[in-house]
């Protein structure tokens, strides 16, 4: 059974900083990873998907890698904004159909 | 263009009840998935529909069904409501289903509430 683990749980960091959040999921057989932001009492924004022969995915300040051999993602945010505060989900799919999530990392960016 | 439309926004009922839920895909989009989020946790995978047939099914009762339409629109039904049926529900569409590499755009969710 596939887990999907977020590191850290919560994050707090001043305007302007550079920070990454982590995924590491332990079953490697995966279709694709998916990072999502979620804002309070919202749905899912999808931010960025790596199909399983990518490396990484870029868009705007945002760049995700995915290392398949050892379970790992990452979500780069570059010049953090407080409007970049959020819950941040990552999610496999290892069936090409339904996304496996972890528990999401709460990011809080202060002026 | 829309994105994905969910009907009601909020829903309160009380346990044994039924209740159905509504959602609209992204023009276009022909797979309609369900999920369910809890308080504090990730979603969790209900169903998948595509082309109007279930392709997936993750670890809930029978109590869970759903179906989708012709105009690729889907519901989801849940009977015999218990507490721990509260949580939003979230549904997700995607271009196509099955084992494909495109990403599921999601929409608000309904917040269902079990007194």
């Amino acid at each position: 059974k596939q887990e999907v683990t977020q590191i850290p749980a919560a994050l707090s960091v001043p305007e302007g900083e550079n920070l990454v959040l982590n995924c590491s999921f332990t079953d490697s057989a995966i279709y694709n990873l998916q990072w999502f932001r979620q804002d309070p009492g919202k749905g899912l924004t999808s931010l960025l998907l790596i199909q399983s022969s990518q490396r990484e995915q870029t868009s705007g300040r945002l760049n995700a890698s995915l290392d398949k051999s050892s379970g790992r993602s990452t979500l780069y945010i570059a010049a953090s904004q407080p409007g970049d505060s959020a819950t941040y989900l990552c999610a496999v799919s290892n069936s090409g159909y339904a996304l496996n999530f972890g528990k999401g990392t709460s990011l809080l960016v202060t002026p | 263009d829309a994105g994905v439309t969910q009907s009601p926004t909020h829903l309160i009922k009380t346990r044994g009840q039924h209740v159905t839920l509504r959602c609209s895909p992204i023009s276009g989009h022909k797979s309609v998935s369900w999920y369910q989020q809890v308080l504090g946790q990730g979603p969790q995978f209900i169903f998948q529909y595509y082309e109007k047939e279930e392709r997936g099914r993750g670890n809930f009762p029978d109590r869970f069904s759903a179906r989708q339409f012709p105009n690729y629109s889907s519901e989801l039904n849940v009977n015999a409501l218990l507490l721990g049926d509260s949580a939003l529900y979230l549904c997700a569409s995607s271009l196509v289903g099955g084992r494909g590499n495109q990403p599921q755009h999601f929409g608000d969710g309904t917040r269902l509430s079990i007194l």
